[in-house]
């Protein structure tokens, strides 16, 4: 496979349900992004990771835990989420330097009930 | 908090005429401007950058900057069926931070 590639493509959880997301990257790059898109919001950057290090966590609520085993995979563990929290989460990889063009996954469509 | 602003339309313009898009941005160090096109149900896709001011031109595509009036625009020309998406400006803040922070986006209809 080439590019970014996000497993599944859609989720329906209840909110005892733990799940998690899986982004995959194939193009050599070392920064990894989880984004929440929901309807008529901006993107929300939600955490980066550099080298594996985590570099930002712009105030995300602990029922989203992320994890970066290695440069090119990245996970998002859910527990307990609310119905608020169904949006479309997208993952991005990007070399690691200001200004680098992110490259998007298709997204995961997640629907909490 | 760093903010990119966009009219979030929804702008329509019939086949074969210029598409305006505008973006502004709160963050005057900010040295780099992305625009991105999504397509309903799809993930958003880089169409142009920008580092300097003035015009830059990539087949139907120019984006224009203006750092001293902190203004990004898309200019579509000849816009097509196919460019109906929302296209989202994003731009990094100061301070060597790789995030991007992005507007809302505009809804772009090309009516055939």
């Amino acid at each position: 496979e080439t590019g970014v590639t996000q497993t599944p493509r859609h989720l329906v959880m209840g909110m005892t349900n733990k799940k998690s997301l899986k982004c995959e990257q194939h193009l050599g790059h070392n920064a990894m992004y989880w984004y929440k898109q929901s309807a008529k919001k901006p993107l929300e950057l939600m955490f980066v990771y550099n080298f594996k290090e985590q570099t930002e966590n712009n105030s995300v609520p602990s029922r989203f835990s992320p994890e970066c085993p290695n440069s090119s995979h990245l996970f998002l563990h859910l527990h307990t989420l609310q119905p608020e929290d169904s949006a479309l989460y997208l993952c991005a990889s990007s070399l690691p330097a200001t200004g680098e063009t992110q490259y998007f996954g298709p997204g995961t469509r997640l629907l909490v009930l | 908090q760093k903010e990119v602003e966009q009219n979030s339309g929804p702008l329509s313009v019939p086949e074969g005429a210029i598409a305006s898009l505008n973006c502004t941005y709160s963050d005057r160090g900010s040295q780099s401007f992305f625009w991105y096109r999504q397509y309903s149900g799809k993930s958003p896709e880089l169409i142009m950058s920008i580092y300097s001011n003035g015009d830059k031109e990539d087949g139907r595509f120019t984006a224009q900057l203006n750092k001293a009036s902190q203004y990004v625009s898309l200019l579509i020309r000849d816009s097509q069926p196919s460019d109906s998406a929302t296209y989202l400006c994003a731009v990094p803040p100061q301070g060597g931070s790789e995030k991007l922070v992005f507007g809302k986006g505009t809804k772009l209809t090309v009516n055939p």
